[in-house]
């Protein structure tokens, strides 16, 4: 079954510096990538996704991802953080091949941007 | 407000008792998706409809766990015979078929059971 590796807890930048959120996965068919964020008393939003294409993905509120299939990885970057990016991070897969909707999310990370 | 709602909020209960969720997806989304997320974890699957079949569940769903989406809009969550194991955040997703693959979160309804 496909699974979703993020190896940090919790991830701190100053605003302005560039952000990093790691997550690697895992799946025998082809990757669906996705990344959502969570704020306090909210619901998960979507950030966004790679299913086939570019490797760099780009997304809401000037994130992007880069799918790198040698590496298994799926890693969340801003060039310049903002205090506002402080939230709770998710990535998930889900097996492009095997139809169903078993979507697998990591533990989470936790971004904290401090000013 | 379109997006997804979820109700109760909150709902605190005593174990053994049973109780139900309420989920009202985008009015436009025929796919429908439950997750229970825990403390210190991402979601986790528990179900999937399309309109107003039940294709899909987990594991994770025992016997307790019931799930209906009986005209193909709304959805509803029942746990019986509640356990302190069963606290949790339960969230609700909905998704259309022109775009499969991005699901939009509900608020998530918290249970705590005493």
């Amino acid at each position: 079954a496909q699974s979703v590796a993020q190896p940090e807890d919790q991830v701190n930048v100053a605003e302005g510096n560039p952000l990093t959120v790691k997550c690697t996965y895992s799946v025998s068919g082809n990757p669906y990538l996705f990344w959502y964020v969570q704020y306090p008393n909210r619901g998960l939003q979507f950030l966004l996704k790679y299913i086939t294409g570019d490797n760099l993905v780009k997304g809401s509120y000037g994130f992007e991802a880069e799918f790198n299939k040698s590496q298994t990885s799926f890693h969340l970057k801003k060039p310049s953080a903002l205090v506002s990016d402080s939230a709770l991070y998710f990535c998930a897969v889900r097996d492009g091949v095997v139809d169903n909707n078993d979507m697998r999310f990591g533990a989470g990370t936790r971004l904290t941007v401090k000013p | 407000d379109t997006g997804v709602s979820q109700n109760p909020r909150h709902k605190i209960t005593k174990r053994g008792q049973n109780v139900t969720f309420r989920c009202d997806p985008i009015s436009e989304h025929n796919r429908l998706y439950w997750y229970r997320q825990t403390l210190g974890q991402g979601p986790e699957f528990l179900t999937y409809f399309q309109n107003e079949a039940q294709l899909e569940k987990s594991r994770l769903l025992s016997d307790r766990f019931s799930a209906e989406r009986p005209k193909g809009s709304f959805s509803t969550l029942e746990i019986q015979r509640t356990e302190q194991g069963d606290s949790a955040m339960y969230l609700c997703a909905s998704s259309s078929d022109r775009n499969t693959d991005t699901q939009y979160f509900g608020p998530g309804t918290r249970l705590t059971v005493l």
